[in-house]
């Protein structure tokens, strides 16, 4: 399967920072897709990046693609507590990487 | 937006039983639809792959006779535990996607609870 590998697993950061979550996967994709995760188990997509793309934006997110080491990073800028969850990324092929649980403290 | 609608949300069944668990892409035809569990506190794991019309693909390690999959419509896939063990008990979820290299969508999820 094609699993993407987060690092790191846990991140715990003042309301007001960066957060920056990395994401390594294995084999060839179309695209990277970022999911957040709360506690109560439902999945919103975040963000997806394409094969050929090397950055995208959408409001207080960036994600970055690098398809040569196979690896992407998703940063959240100015994190609120609200912001609190377990962050995934998965490729197209549906197969999910292990997850990084972010904490914001208020 | 994109719906999907995953039936039910929680199942508590004996030991031997078999549960069906419906994934239903409400206002789309979904080509794919994947099946995944989650254990508490770890990630998503991939089980099976399923496109319309034609057999799902299985994840090395799960058994396609335990986890019964069938996805007979662009709107329903449907995911089966048969004979069902207190191992089993894990929360699954499913998600489906519209046409390829195109974001998922997610059910809400189906607890399921083998006594």
């Amino acid at each position: 399967s094609q699993q993407g590998e987060e690092d790191p697993q846990a991140l715990s950061i003042q309301e007001g920072e960066n957060a920056t979550m990395n994401c390594s996967y294995k084999t060839s994709i179309n695209n990277l897709q970022w999911y957040r995760q709360n506690s109560g188990r439902g999945l919103v997509h975040l963000i997806l990046i394409r094969s050929n793309e090397r950055e995208k934006h959408s409001g207080r997110l960036r994600v970055t693609l690098d398809t040569s080491k196979k690896s992407s990073s998703l940063l959240i800028t100015a994190s609120r507590a609200a912001d609190t969850a377990s962050y995934f990324c998965a490729t197209d092929a549906g197969a999910f990487g292990k997850g990084i649980t972010l904490s914001v403290r208020p | 937006g994109a719906v999907v609608s995953q039936h039910p949300s929680w199942v508590i069944c004996k030991s031997g039983t078999s549960v069906k668990i419906e994934c239903r892409s409400l206002d789309f035809q979904a080509t794919t639809m994947f099946w995944y569990r989650q254990f508490p506190k770890q990630s998503l794991m991939l089980m099976a792959t399923s496109n319309e019309g034609s057999k799902a693909t299985y994840e090395q390690g799960v058994e396609k006779d335990k986890f019964l999959i069938n996805h007979a419509s662009l709107t329903l896939s449907t995911l089966t535990v048969t004979s069902a063990h207190p191992e089993d008990s894990s929360f699954y979820i499913c998600s489906a996607r519209k046409v390829p290299n195109e974001k998922l969508f997610f059910g809400s999820g189906t607890q399921l609870s083998v006594l």
